[in-house]
């Protein structure tokens, strides 16, 4: 079984500045993915960023970087010069890469980022 | 604008209403998946259709009855229901399908159906 553990309800960040929003997992696979979504007050899941197992290079999105750290088994957000669009849920989420019934992926509580003017 | 098409927006009904929920995606894709969510709280998987065939049930009560017509069609069939199953229903669909991959593959939602039972 997987478990994504975020473990900041909330957070603010001034407009312009960079945030990290922290993204914890555990599973007993060794090949899986992580992902970020967005989630605006409107309700669409936007998908932000990939980052596999076994990638050695932490994933990039335009402002948006994933601090991969493996043994640790952490996988933080990035988001660089903050704007007020960016204020949303954010979801980390994790899938293995093996097939049949737990090929599903598993959200973690997500985090309210607001950006202030 | 998304992908993945969602009707209705939002939608009344009462416990003893059928209604159904339509998702439409043109991506060509194969998994096919809805999603419950509740506010403040992140997605439950609910259903899951790989290749037009129901794959994953995550043990959801059969007031609740999904169909897969065809590869780009997902409806949610509804009867019956309770006030406690009021929440935001996404539907979503993606290249990875149970037969594991692509691995890089991420799920495409749609807006959601805001649903409130009376």
């Amino acid at each position: 079984a997987q478990k994504i553990t975020q473990t900041q309800p909330g957070m603010f960040v001034q407009e312009k500045e960079a945030v990290t929003l922290d993204c914890t997992y555990d599973t007993s696979d060794q090949s899986y993915g992580l992902f970020w979504y967005k989630q605006p007050s409107s309700g669409e899941m936007i998908f932000l960023i990939y980052q596999g197992s076994y990638d050695e290079q932490n994933a990039t999105e335009g402002r948006y970087s994933l601090n991969f750290q493996k043994a640790r088994k952490s996988a933080n957000l990035v988001i660089s010069a903050s704007q007020l669009g960016d204020s949303a849920m954010y979801f980390c989420a994790m899938r293995p890469n093996s097939g049949g019934s737990n090929y599903k992926l598993t959200f973690g509580k997500g985090t309210l980022l607001t950006v202030n003017p | 604008d998304t992908e993945v098409t969602q009707t209705p927006k939002h939608l009344v009904m009462g416990m003893t209403n059928k209604k159904s929920l339509k998702c439409e995606q043109h991506m060509g894709h194969r998994a096919m998946y809805w999603y419950k969510q509740k506010a403040k709280k992140p997605p439950e998987l609910m259903f899951v259709y790989s290749y037009e065939k129901l794959s994953i049930n995550e043990s959801v009560p059969s007031r609740f009855s999904p169909e897969c017509p065809n590869s780009s069609l997902l409806n949610l069939h509804l009867h019956a229901l309770q006030p406690e199953d009021s929440a935001l229903y996404l539907c979503a669909s993606s290249q990875a399908n149970l037969a594991g991959g692509p691995y890089n593959s991420p799920l495409h939602f749609g807006n959601g159906t805001r649903l409130t039972v009376t």
